[in-house]
């Protein structure tokens, strides 16, 4: 069954960069758009970018695109953000999400667990 | 960007009852091959979001046929026949006609 497991909780202070991977199992990890989103506390949702396994093309959220990075590992079938420059309202769960682009659906069919990140001096 | 707006924003239920909840976005989501590029999701507490409704009006895998979505172009319905004690939490619209995606402010579904 498809699965994305994502890296454990963070908490760094104002100013640090953070990691967060996404392992995907149970399909062909190239196959599907990795997509990253964002939910701060008691806040909507939001959108922060993809990247394409299969190429390594990213799109990012212009919010986002000055402090964030995405790679993949295709080999290890997982995906990777960073953070920089980090500030307390970046202190959310970052979620990853699978693109169903693949049937011409574009939803987010499968998302990671979560994972939370604070950020407090 | 595309502004999505939900209403209500709480959505106080009786088990056994219908329910309603509508999504408005700023751009029609009606992209040129026919499809309205639409999703509903349910977030239970302490979980990630789960798809339940794709391309407006389409059950996701394993959804319960409680819900229905409807709509084209700009407004859109989620509708449950008969809520269930299961059902409680936030519910999402989002597009993803264009990017950037973005997301409704979310509907609290209580019992």
């Amino acid at each position: 069954q498809v699965q994305l497991v994502q890296s454990g909780a963070e908490v760094r202070k104002p100013g640090a960069s953070v990691s967060i991977s996404c392992k995907a199992s149970g399909y062909t990890f190239t196959d599907f758009i990795m997509n990253w989103v964002r939910q701060a506390p008691g806040q909507r949702l939001e959108w922060m970018g993809w990247v394409i396994p299969a190429s390594g093309d990213t799109r990012y959220s212009l919010k986002f695109q000055d402090r964030v990075t995405f790679t993949r590992d295709t080999s290890a079938s997982t995906a990777y953000m960073y953070l920089n420059r980090l500030t307390a309202e970046d202190t959310a769960v970052y979620f990853c999400a699978r693109l169903n682009a693949l049937t011409k659906h574009y939803d987010l069919d499968y998302w990671g667990q979560g994972t939370p990140v604070t950020v407090s001096s | 960007d595309i502004v999505m707006t939900q209403s209500p924003l709480s959505l106080p239920v009786t088990p056994g009852e219908p329910a309603s909840i509508f999504c408005r976005s700023s751009q029609s989501l009606l992209y040129s091959n026919g499809d309205n590029y639409l999703h509903w999701y349910l977030q239970k507490p302490g979980q990630a979001p789960q798809l339940l409704i794709y391309l407006g009006s389409i059950r996701a895998s394993g959804v319960p046929d409680r819900f229905s979505g409807s709509g084209s172009g700009t407004d859109f319905t989620l509708r449950i026949s008969r809520v269930e004690a299961e059902d409680v939490g936030i519910y999402y619209c989002m597009h993803t006609v264009e990017t950037p995606y973005t997301f409704g402010q979310g509907t609290k579904l209580e019992i």
